[in-house]
């Protein structure tokens, strides 16, 4: 299956620190990735739909202007997480879609467990 | 209401057991339905789609029930290695998968 790559895995930051997450679609130009967050013991929440070439489509409650996405490139999008707080630590996976056969697939980068401290 | 509901568990089971898990999706609309596998501390992997005859795969069985809006998932035989949480998804017209909050399997020696 297609394969998506993100890093850091995981990170360890100050207070009032930006943290810089990167996903990349390897083998397949992805137009659209979505942005997950998951906290402890619950589901994948959605936060932000990332569209190559224009702005991100964040969901309630998602503060656009505390987390950055770009997405430049047809296989390339990032996660800015601007003046990370504690509450900020979470689990945050990117996920891409791909043809496979006659279904959409939703590929998932391997995580990255944050922790502001 | 949430989109999709599931019941988070835990379901402790001895190896060999039948496990159902089943998930229900308020959304009339929604177009495709899968099933997820996530171990702890890794990303979800797709353990397999949800077609409307039903579909299985080995052990696996997925069923899909449109008029009542829910899709269940069967693990016949359970092995240790089935321990991990199962996640629902249900994709809308948008194309954005909605995930229910995970049902945590153990499967007991």
């Amino acid at each position: 299956g297609a394969v998506v790559s993100q890093h850091p895995s995981w990170v360890i930051c100050k207070s009032g620190t930006s943290v810089k997450i990167e996903c990349r679609s390897l083998d397949f130009q992805a137009t659209t990735m979505f942005w997950y967050r998951q906290f402890p013991k619950q589901s994948l929440m959605l936060m932000a739909t990332s569209n190559e070439g224009s702005k991100a489509t964040y969901e309630q409650g998602v503060e656009k202007d505390k987390f950055l996405i770009n997405h430049a490139s047809l296989t390339l999008s990032t996660l800015t997480v601007t003046s990370a707080h504690p509450e900020d630590s979470s689990f945050y996976i990117c996920s891409a879609r791909a043809q496979s056969g006659v279904l959409l697939e939703a590929f998932f980068g391997q995580g990255t467990r944050l922790t502001v401290v | 209401r949430k989109e999709v509901e599931q019941d988070p568990g835990p379901f402790n089971v001895p190896e060999g057991a039948t496990v159902a898990f089943n998930c229900t999706y308020s959304n009339s609309a929604s177009q495709s339905f899968f099933w997820y596998r996530q171990d702890c501390r890794k990303e979800p992997k797709l353990l397999m789609s949800v077609y409307s005859s039903g579909n299985e795969d080995g052990r696996f069985t997925a069923q899909l029930n449109r008029a009542s809006q829910y899709i269940s998932l069967l693990i016949r035989d359970s092995k240790l290695s089935d321990s991990a949480t199962y996640l629902c998804a249900v994709q809308s017209s948008a194309r954005q998968l909605t995930f229910g909050s995970g049902t945590q399997l153990t499967v007991l020696p």
